[in-house]
């Protein structure tokens, strides 16, 4: 079955660390997203790539770093500079050939820095 | 100001009522999606809307252009209907982008 597969689903990390989210999509989708939740907030959006080796900063960038080497895949590095890491991530994909602009959505990773 | 308003925050029903979400936003849309987000996180697309009205099931959702404003209705509810429930819209201006409500909390008790 299509989808997009996010790992870990839980993950713990000292402060000061690097720390790598994955994010996989078998959909053929040229779009792929992430997001940040946190408490009470609506999802907020840190990188998108509309295709491959190409990628823009969203509204929460500063502190992560995305690649898009594939079309299949757009992880995710949460580096030390970010301040406040711990929170739920959700990676998405979308077409962008069509007017429908179909989403699809990850099941998440929780990161939870100590 | 957020761009995109969800009312109520939180709703409590019982089994069997008819439910009612209501979006507002202040941006011009190209098209209106309607999500739900379990508690363990991930996230399910049920509408997307560019006009009139949309339904799936006991789920039904409805968009005025001119108003800026989306309904999303449940009608029987049920306890697996439980959820959080998001609107997000895709601006004119920003492609493929979503700009997201900050979710209502709905809980259904048997």
């Amino acid at each position: 079955d299509g989808g997009i597969t996010q790992s870990p689903k839980y993950l713990f990390r000292k402060e000061g660390q690097n720390v790598t989210l994955s994010c996989e999509q078998n959909l053929n989708h040229d779009a792929m997203y992430w997001y940040r939740q946190d408490p009470g907030q609506g999802l907020r959006l840190i990188y998108y790539s509309q295709i491959v080796n190409d990628f823009q900063k969203g509204d929460i960038a500063e502190g992560y770093s995305v690649s898009r080497e594939k079309k299949e895949s757009f992880p995710l590095t949460v580096t030390s500079a970010q301040k406040n890491p711990t929170a739920f991530y959700l990676c998405a994909s979308s077409t962008t050939r069509t007017a429908s602009y179909g989403y699809t959505f990850g099941s998440g990773t929780r990161l939870t820095v100590v | 100001k957020n761009e995109v308003e969800q009312s109520p925050q939180n709703l409590t029903a019982q089994e069997g009522e008819f439910i009612t979400i209501n979006c507002s936003y202040s941006v011009g849309i190209s098209a209106l999606h309607w999500l739900q987000q379990h508690p363990g996180g991930g996230i399910v697309s049920l509408f997307m809307l560019s006009s009139g009205k949309k339904k799936h099931g006991r789920l039904i959702a409805t968009i005025n252009i001119q108003e800026k404003h989306s309904s999303l209705h449940i009608t029987a509810s049920h306890p697996r209907d439980s959820a959080v429930y998001i609107c997000a819209v895709r601006r004119e201006t920003s492609g493929s982008r979503l700009t997201f409500g900050e979710g209502t909390q709905l809980t259904v008790n048997p």
